[in-house]
């Protein structure tokens, strides 16, 4: 079955830096590319996601790249602010025939932003 | 107001004994799912239903059994509880094809 790899799994920037977390994953037939953020003690909560026939996708503070080939992606928040820390979990799944499939995640990545 | 309601929040039981996590979604969706997430392991798919049908088992153990009495509801009965069966389990729900949303979540522990 699919296996993510997610990386770093502590990340810790400066209040207004970027930070960045970075997936791989290995079926090449995964097409769809969600990102959650969890709190603690709350659930995993969807802020962004990217699909195979995109390679770029930006919702305001947040920019996913997904490079294909590689079998890699990436999401990137620019201007972080302490609001932002949390874990961060990304996940890949085959959507076929608008059918979903099991989302299989990383194992999360905790961002402490500092003030 | 909560579009996915998990019940309890929080359930204790002790080894051996067979619980019922309940899961119902208001937002419309005909397919929902169960994962679970521990300390020792990250979010994991169990089951997935469409249109109240099962569509994919990753859970080994027949302990862990769904059951969808109406179109907006899925409930996981776990059998033979065991300590490592403590864990976080959240329902979520998808339009098929769709976004998948997470419910808050039923945390168990087995003593």
């Amino acid at each position: 079955g699919e296996q993510v790899e997610q990386l770093p799994s502590i990340l810790r920037v400066q209040e207004g830096s970027s930070a960045s977390i970075n997936c791989s994953y290995e079926d090449s037939a995964s097409n769809y590319f969600p990102w959650y953020k969890q709190e603690p003690g709350e659930n995993p909560k969807l802020i962004i996601d990217i699909r195979s026939n995109m390679e770029r996708k930006q919702i305001q503070e947040l920019i996913v790249l997904l490079d294909k080939k590689a079998k890699r992606f990436s999401l990137h928040i620019t201007d972080t602010q302490p609001g932002d820390s949390a874990m961060y979990f990304c996940a890949a799944s085959v959507m076929t025939g608008g059918s979903n499939a099991k989302l299989t995640f990383g194992k999360g990545t905790k961002l402490s932003v500092k003030s | 107001d909560p579009k996915i309601i998990q019940k309890p929040k929080y359930l204790v039981a002790v080894t051996g004994s067979e619980k019922i996590l309940i899961c119902e979604q208001y937002l419309g969706h005909n397919a929902m799912y169960w994962y679970r997430q521990s300390a020792k392991k990250p979010l994991e798919f169990m089951f997935s239903y469409s249109y109240q049908k099962l569509m994919d088992n990753q859970t080994a153990s027949s302990r862990f059994q769904p059951q969808s009495s109406k179109k907006n509801h899925l409930d996981l009965q776990i059998t033979a509880l065991k300590p490592d069966d403590s864990a976080t389990y959240f329902c979520a729900s998808s339009q098929p094809g769709g976004l998948e949303y997470f419910g808050p979540g039923t945390r168990l522990t087995v003593l």
